[in-house]
This record gives structure tokens, sequence and C-alpha cells, in this order.
């Protein structure tokens, strides 16, 4: 399966933009890239994907580099509610039959 | 987005029992569902992966006899943990995906062996 590579922690001051960065040097044309974020003791919640351009929605933006080979999340304004374990997943395979394949992900810290 | 449910939220069972955790897709059918545990602080592991009116397929390292799973409609799939024991207590999330790929994730069921 392709890997992620991301720092395990981060600290954010509140209200301040936060960009977590992923590493997937290994990803191949059609993996899409997913954020997905776990607050403690609760089910990971989507934030947002993409394949090759950058996105936008309302929890995030996530810009893809170029040569696709990294990637990064950025929360515009980091709230304490933002604190949490944000993974960065390759999603291998089609949208109907590809897998999500947890790392480790980056515990963001914020403080107020 | 979609809504996902688990149940029970949290079980605690006594070592040789069997246990068994619901998943249901609340608002939309899933084509596919999914089966994680989580150790404290570490990451998700897939289990397996269910489709409806098929046998599961699991992940290397997953016995299938132990933790047996049922994908009994497009809403509803059941992890049964047999036989349990202490080494099995953990987080278990499932997972439920639409026709378009999105992937949607439970609340968890925290899992106690004594």
């Amino acid at each position: 399966d392709a890997k992620t590579t991301q720092p395990n922690s981060m600290e954010s001051n509140e209200e301040e933009p936060v960009h977590l960065p992923c590493n997937h040097s290994t990803i191949s044309g059609t993996d899409y890239i997913h954020w997905y974020r776990q607050l403690p003791s609760q089910g990971p919640e989507y934030v947002i994907h993409g394949l090759t351009s950058n996105v936008n929605n309302r929890m995030a933006s996530l810009a893809i580099a170029e040569d696709r080979k990294s990637s990064t999340l950025i929360l515009h304004r980091a709230t304490l509610r933002d604190a949490a374990v944000y993974y960065c997943i390759l999603r291998v395979g089609s949208s109907n039959t590809g897998k999500l394949i947890f790392g480790q992900g980056t515990t963001l810290q914020v403080k107020p | 987005g979609a809504v996902v449910s688990q149940h029970p939220s949290r079980v605690i069972c006594k070592s040789g029992t069997s246990v068994k955790i619901e998943c249901r897709s609340l608002d939309f059918q899933a084509t596919t569902m999914f089966w994680y545990r989580q150790f404290p602080k570490k990451s998700l592991m897939l289990m397996a992966t269910s489709n409806e009116g098929s046998k599961a397929t699991y992940e290397q390292g997953v016995e299938k006899d132990k933790f047996l799973i049922n994908h009994a409609s497009l809403t509803l799939s059941t992890l049964t943990v047999t036989s349990a024991h202490p080494e099995d207590s953990s987080f278990y999330i499932c997972s439920a995906r639409v026709m378009r790929g999105e992937q949607y994730f439970g609340p968890g069921t925290r899992l106690t062996v004594t």
C-alpha cells in the first residue's frame, strides 16, 4: 500500500492558520489523497479529499503539490475544537474498491 | 455528511464469551462496510472489508473465525468477537462507503474483556 509520512505532532495558537504537511512520494496516478481527523474516543471524521487540484470546503483547504508527492491540509483559523489527530491517507484503487489504510497521523494541539 | 451508528457504544464482557457489535448506515445504503480496531494511542488498523451478501475479506493476520462479520443488508453489518479474551479489548470502529466513494465512520465501540 502506498504510504504517507506526517509529523507526529504540531502546535498552533487559536485563531491562527495551521498547515499540516503530508509526504506521499510513492503515490500513483489514480490514488486519491484523503484527510480525516479523530477526536479522542470518537470515530474519524472526514475532512477533505482531492486528486490533483487544490480543494476547498467549509472545514479546510487541501493544497496538492504539482508532482503530487506531497500535500498540505490548511485550517484557516484554528479553534480549540480543531485539536485532534489528523490522518493523511492515500486511497489505493478505485472509488468503489479502494481501502483507507491509516498511518500514525499528526496530533494537533491548539493553544488558547 | 452521512450518519453511521454503532451499538453498543461500550460493552464489558467476561473472558470466553462472545460479543456482537452492530454497525448501521442510517440515511444511506452502503455498498461496502469496513471494520477497524484501535488500541490506545495507536492508529486505526483495518480488520476486514465486507460487501452486502458476500463473505468478508480479512486483512492479513486477522482471524476470520474469531472475528465473524455478517453484512446482512445494505444498511447493516455486524462484527462478532467470539470467545473474547482480554487482549481483544479495544476500540472497534466501523465505516461505510457510498456508491460514489465517500466513506463515513461510526462513533466506535469500546470493548473491555475481563
